[in-house]
């Protein structure tokens, strides 16, 4: 049974260009979960996904930052006009229940490296 | 609001000898409390989670946590550490209905020497 795959794993973007992060759940998971991790930080959450909605992205930042979890497809992360500030490590989760026993068990991605030249 | 402090930012023990990595927590209602591990370059893997059952929780590879309300900790411990067992680990609190999402603590490197 495949892992969380996230793709690129490492993406190295100028100022100003977009950067484009995908997210393959675990097979039968329908809740995907982005964090982001700057150096020497824990990580940070920044929204929570069902297909089709975004049922939490209170930890996204209001510009630039957006999210979406197509009917078919991955997960994608899009950060439009990158800053230096950008560069972090962005990791996305998947569970199977949003709560109950299986609450915060998620199983994460090995992360999408972003580095902002 | 919910948060984590994680004490000590590297550790470092001899092979064979006790790990203790240390978390507080601060939560308005019941919490559900995890702790994580992330070896290098990947992503984080659950050792082990409290959800209101009992409060000493075994997880994988030998660690296990104790879950003291009266002193808000869920310290993680191991009784004999594992070169292997060098890694990043993190603690982590959510309240019971947000699911997935958590407040991670800085997290703690944990350092094995031979």
């Amino acid at each position: 049974n495949a892992g969380v795959m996230q793709n690129p794993r490492h993406l190295v973007r100028r100022r100003g260009q977009e950067a484009r992060l995908r997210c393959s759940p675990m097979k039968g998971h329908s809740h995907v979960y982005w964090y982001r991790q700057l150096p020497e930080e824990g990580l940070k959450f920044m929204v929570y996904l069902q297909k089709e909605n975004i049922i939490d992205e209170s930890g996204m930042p209001k510009e630039r930052f957006s999210a979406e979890f197509p009917k078919e497809g991955p997960s994608i992360l899009r950060i439009q006009q990158v800053v230096r500030g950008d560069s972090a490590a962005y990791f996305c989760a998947s569970s199977p229940l949003a709560g109950g026993p299986n609450t915060g068990e998620l199983f994460f991605g090995e992360g999408s490296r972003l580095t902002v030249l | 609001a919910q948060s984590v402090t994680q004490l000590g930012s590297h550790v470092s023990v001899s092979e064979g000898a006790l790990v203790l990595l240390r978390c507080n927590y601060s939560s308005s209602v019941p919490p559900y409390l995890f702790w994580y591990v992330q070896y290098p370059n990947q992503g984080l893997q659950l050792l082990l989670k409290y959800t209101s059952a009992a409060t000493l929780v075994k997880g994988i590879n030998g660690f296990e946590a104790e879950f003291k309300k009266s002193e808000t900790s869920f310290h993680l411990t191991k009784p004999s550490a594992h070169m292997s067992d060098a890694a990043e680990y993190f603690c982590a609190v959510s309240e019971g209905n947000q699911g997935g999402k958590l407040i991670f603590g800085q997290g703690t490197e944990l350092s094995v020497k031979p």
